[in-house]
Order: structure tokens, then sequence, then C-alpha cells
């Protein structure tokens, strides 16, 4: 049974800094993997899909890298802002196809203070 | 273009009360599901359609839920009786069915947040 895990649970960082953000998976054979950042009361924001042959993804300050033999992937947010807070959540999917369902982690809530 | 949308925004209903939950998918997308995050645990898988069929209901908890997806569009997740376990949000995303790299990623509504009281 695939279980996913992300460390830290809560995160508080001063504005402008940089900050990793951790997420393993019992199961490697995944198919993809996807962060997700949920803002309150709001729905999930997809960020970032990596496929299980690429080792990282970037958009914008988000760099996300996936190390899939150890199960581990990371997502690094470069000069935080407070816009930034949120709760992010790292799902995995171990089909491919016609896009199976997602195992999720239980988020890691960041604040960015001024 | 819409995105995934849900309603209610927000439910409160008694113990042995139903519920009804609408989710309106990307339109062209072939693949719903739903999903449900109870308080304090992470986001849960419970079923999965393909167009109005049920690929994968694994993750429904028990008999008193009831997901439908008439023709292939909107779906419904109705629950009859609600119990006080039932609280949670509620969240339904869509994708593509074919596998083309992005594509399959999911999007997700705002979430429907039942409260049973």
């Amino acid at each position: 049974k695939q279980e996913v895990t992300q460390i830290p649970a809560a995160l508080s960082v001063p504005e402008g800094e940089n900050l990793v953000l951790n997420c393993s998976f019992t199961d490697s054979a995944i198919y993809n993997l996807q962060w997700f950042r949920q803002d309150p009361g709001k729905g999930l924001t997809s960020l970032l899909l990596i496929q299980s042959s690429q080792r990282e993804q970037t958009s914008g300050r988000l760099n996300a890298s996936l190390d899939k033999s150890s199960g581990r992937s990371t997502l690094y947010i470069a000069a935080s802002q407070p816009g930034d807070s949120a709760t992010y959540l790292c799902a995995v999917r171990l089909y491919p196809g016609t896009a199976s369902k997602l195992t999720f982690g239980t988020g890691t809530r960041l604040q960015v203070t001024l | 273009e819409a995105g995934v949308t849900q309603f209610p925004s927000h439910s409160v209903i008694e113990k042995g009360q139903t519920v009804t939950l609408r989710c309106d998918p990307i339109s062209g997308h072939d693949n719903l599901y739903w999903y449900r995050r109870v308080m304090g645990k992470e986001i849960k898988f419970l079923l999965h359609f393909v167009k109005e069929s049920k690929q994968d209901e694994s993750g429904m908890p028990n008999n008193r839920f009831l997901a439908e997806r008439t023709g292939g569009t909107y779906s419904t997740l109705k629950v009859q009786p609600a119990e006080l376990e039932d609280s949670g949000v509620y969240f339904c995303a869509s994708s593509f069915s074919r596998d083309r790299g992005r594509k399959t990623e999911a999007f997700f509504g705002q979430g429907t947040r039942l409260t049973v009281v």
C-alpha cells in the first residue's frame, strides 16, 4: 500500500528565504508525482507534475525534483513571498494511461512572514 | 475555460439527513474523481469515473455513499443517511483520458465542506 509522507508538517520563514519541502513515498513504482498548493477555503492548484522518467521540473520560482529509486521528491521555493503562504501537498500516481487515482501526503503548511 | 466547479461550497446537515454534492468537470475531461479530506487526515480517494462508468470505487467508505455520472458529464455524490464521521471536505477532480504527458494532470474543484451535526 502506497504511503506518502511530507516533512515538515508546518514551516514558518521570513520573506526572501529559499526553502525546501520534502515528500517521500513507500512504493517507488510510481508513474508520476504532482505538487499542489491549497489556500484556505479553496481548491487544489496544480503546481508541477513530474513524470517518473524525469528528474526535475521548474516553473518560475518553483523547482521540483524526483528521486524515484529512493522514493523522494522535493519542492524548492526560491525567494519566498507572503503570497506563497499556503498548504503544499504532494501526490503520487501509480498507473499510466487513463490517469489513475492520486495518493496524497498530509501536506506542509507554509507561512511566509514579512 | 471554466475549471472544475462544485456545488454547494458549504453544507451543514443533521445526522440522518441526506445530502447531494455536485461536480461539473472541465469540458472534454472523461476522467472524473471524487476525493475526501476529513479533519487532520490526508486527502483520500473515493472513486473514479471514466465517462459514465465507474472505473474504480475502492475508496467508497460504505453503501451510504452513492455516486453517479449520468451521460458522462456532471457527477453527483449522495450521502444517505449522513453520519457525523462523514464531515469533511469533498473534492472533485477531472482530467483527460489519453496519456499525453501533462494532459493526465488532474484539475481540482474548490471542494464542498460538509458538516454533519
